[in-house]
């Protein structure tokens, strides 16, 4: 079965600065996808950033980009130049596709992003 | 379009009520899925839907629960009858793969 382990509860980081959050996952697939979703106080969850599997270069997205490292099954994300409105909880989701697109996620992090 | 819809937005009701949740999806997207979120057991699945038919429901958790997509446009998620212990925040999400999942702002529930 797959699954999705972020290793940090909590993290902080002052505004400006830079973070990055820890995702790995488990699957014996070869073709999927990665996603890191924001779900601040207001509870919506946001789409952040996606990779696909195939693709080799990491997904960049203004102010957040990926390390991903297929054999590793390690996808971090890293917040450049952090804002407060960057505060939510951040979650890390894998899908294989085929005939099953829903999403498993990992349990979150929760980023406070400090003035 | 107006993203994935969500009906009610809170909702408390009492032990041994009846509750349904509404959800309309983005137009064009061919998958809905209801998720639900606890501090517990984080997000997981409960039912996921490909062109308005149940593909997987082992997530649901009991027989209390009971999902249905008469249409394109709509889904329901029925709890019957409530327990405390279904207290939780309950998303809607909508996808024509293998584009994101688009999610609903979620309804909270409440049941005391």
């Amino acid at each position: 079965a797959q699954t999705v382990t972020q290793s940090q509860p909590e993290m902080s980081v002052q505004e400006a600065e830079t973070v990055t959050l820890s995702c790995t996952y488990d699957t014996s697939e070869n073709n999927y996808y990665l996603f890191w979703y924001k779900q601040p106080p207001s509870r919506q969850m946001i789409l952040v950033i996606r990779q696909e599997a195939y693709k080799q270069q990491n997904a960049t997205e203004n102010r957040f980009s990926v390390n991903f490292q297929k054999a590793a099954k390690s996808f971090s994300l890293k917040i450049s130049d952090s804002q407060l409105g960057d505060t939510a909880m951040y979650f890390c989701a894998f899908n294989y596709g085929g005939s099953q697109g829903n999403l498993i996620f990992g349990k979150g992090t929760k980023l406070s992003v400090k003035p | 379009d107006a993203g994935v819809i969500q009906s009610p937005r809170h909702e408390v009701t009492e032990m041994g009520q009846e509750v349904t949740l509404r959800c309309k999806p983005i137009s064009g997207h061919n998958s809905l899925f209801w998720y639900r979120q606890t501090m517990m057991r984080g997000l997981e699945l409960l039912i996921y839907f490909n062109n308005n038919v149940p593909i997987d429901d082992s997530g649901m958790p009991e027989d209390r629960f009971s999902a249905k997509m008469p249409n394109a446009s709509f889904s329901t998620l029925k709890i019957q009858p409530s327990e405390p212990r279904d207290s939780a925040v309950y998303f809607c999400a909508s996808s024509f793969y293998p584009d994101t999942d688009f999610f609903g702002q979620g309804t909270r529930l409440t049941v005391v």
